[in-house]
């Protein structure tokens, strides 16, 4: 039973636009959401996070919206730039500190 | 450049040696973690060390035994391990330990491979 779900293993995007990721949960207990990044040959880069009680956070191009009620959060990236081609991995976190990744989904940004 | 370095990068292993991977942070971190990651997968959590003291074990068969000499280090043993123990190890940590609040930092992983 996998309790986070990333439903798009690819996205492909242009250079400017926007980039809407995707993460689903089923585990209520999780309360503490975040965004990793990972280029190649090259492990997991922590790009933002997002506590249950808050439905929005922003930083930079980057923000993460979690709608509590439907399970669902989503990464927003904009405008979108080659360098933002990677795979990016949602993670959910219990308190205990343990982290339960998604699939991925890998990025790409057309110039 | 990593902040949590892992060594070997690679490593190539019959079923019958024993062999270790060693993971280092000096950002003072509290808490180390060992992950496991198959192709076109997401990491697995193996272990989760907090305070130097192992606080999650996710079922992990006993040919992986993990130690945390110290604050800065964290070693994963390897014994009689299987082809399908073949995989990217990856080591995080983050700063404070048994909370689900801090971003962990990750290391770039050791390439496992078991012939």
């Amino acid at each position: 039973d996998q309790q986070v779900k990333q439903n798009s293993p690819s996205l492909s995007v242009q250079e400017g636009r926007i980039s809407i990721l995707n993460c689903d949960y089923t585990n209520s207990m999780f309360d503490y959401f975040l965004w990793y990044k990972k280029y190649p040959a090259e492990g997991p880069t922590f790009l933002i996070s997002i506590s249950s009680i808050k439905d929005k956070n922003e930083d930079g191009r980057f923000t993460v919206f979690l709608n509590k009620s439907a399970k669902h959060l989503s990464l927003h990236i904009v405008p979108s730039q080659p360098g933002d081609s990677a795979v990016y991995f949602c993670a959910a976190n219990t308190n205990a500190g343990k982290s339960t990744f998604g699939d991925g989904t890998t990025l790409t940004v057309k110039p | 450049d990593t902040e949590v370095t892992q060594t070997p990068k690679h490593l190539v292993m019959g079923m019958t040696n024993k062999k270790s991977l060693k993971c280092e942070q000096h950002m003072g971190h509290r808490a180390m973690y060992w992950y496991k990651q198959k192709a076109k997968k997401p990491p697995e959590l193996m272990f989760v060390y907090s305070y130097e003291k192992l606080s999650i074990n996710e079922s992990v068969p006993s040919r992986f035994s993990p130690e945390c000499p110290n604050s800065s280090l964290l070693n994963l043993h390897l014994h009689a391990l299987q082809p399908e123990d073949s995989a990217l190890y990856l080591c995080a940590s983050s700063q404070v330990g048994g909370t689900g609040y801090q971003p962990q930092h990750f290391g770039d992983g050791t390439r496992l491979s078991i012939l």
